[in-house]
């Protein structure tokens, strides 16, 4: 079955600091990939997504990622957070090969800044 | 546009019970679909709609049931509740099953069964 692994459960920084949350996900083929945030109390927003082109991505807030084909990654970026940046953030993938109704997410990174 | 919206926003049920939790979206979205969130395990798919009338199984299926048959609404059913169903559940839609489009979220629906 396709998988997405978010190995950092709980990152800890303060404001200024740099951040970089990892995704990498399972071969399957052509892949439309995702980053979804998830503020306290909110739902789901999307932060950025990449269908092809440019590996390189930004999206809002001044996040951005990076799609690396060979590594089956696409890492969550922000060279200096705020407080606000406080919240969940999951990465999500579809596989066009597997049926693209399906959007299937990693456990989510819990991301505390401290002020 | 309000987009997605669900309700109730929370419910208490005790084991046994059953209940229908409502998503409605106004973009005129042809997919639908229903996850659960729960702790260290991020959203997994329950079921989804390509369209009114039709539905299908996602991940976790086993104790839910849906239907569709409005193009705006998708409802979630839970025949006999249990406790392992307590979980955050959020409803999304998206405008086309390619794989260009996104998927719009609901605010979540917070259940907990006694």
């Amino acid at each position: 079955a396709q998988s997405v692994s978010q190995h950092n459960h709980h990152v800890i920084l303060s404001e200024a600091a740099s951040l970089e949350l990892g995704c990498n996900y399972s071969y399957g083929g052509t892949v439309n990939l995702f980053w979804y945030v998830q503020y306290p109390g909110q739902h789901l927003q999307l932060l950025l997504k990449y269908f092809s082109g440019d590996p390189l991505v930004k999206g809002i807030k001044g996040f951005e990622a990076e799609f690396i084909k060979s590594k089956f990654s696409f890492n969550l970026r922000k060279p200096s957070v705020q407080w606000s940046d406080t919240a969940e953030y999951f990465c999500a993938v579809k596989w066009s090969n597997f049926g693209n109704e399906k959007l299937t997410f990693g456990t989510g990174t819990r991301l505390t800044i401290i002020p | 546009n309000a987009g997605v919206t669900q309700t109730p926003k929370f419910r208490v049920l005790k084991t046994g019970q059953s209940m229908t939790l409502l998503c409605a979206q106004d973009m005129n979205h042809e997919y639908m679909y229903w996850y659960r969130q729960d702790p260290g395990m991020g959203l997994r798919l329950i079921h989804y709609s390509v369209g009114e009338g039709t539905t299908a199984k996602g991940e976790v299926p086993d104790g839910y049931n849906v239907s569709r048959l409005k193009k705006q609404n998708f409802l979630l059913g839970l025949e006999s509740a249990a406790p392992s169903q307590t979980s955050v559940y959020f409803c999304a839609s998206s405008s086309a099953g390619t794989t260009r489009e996104t998927q719009y979220f609901g605010p979540g629906t917070r259940l907990l069964v006694l």
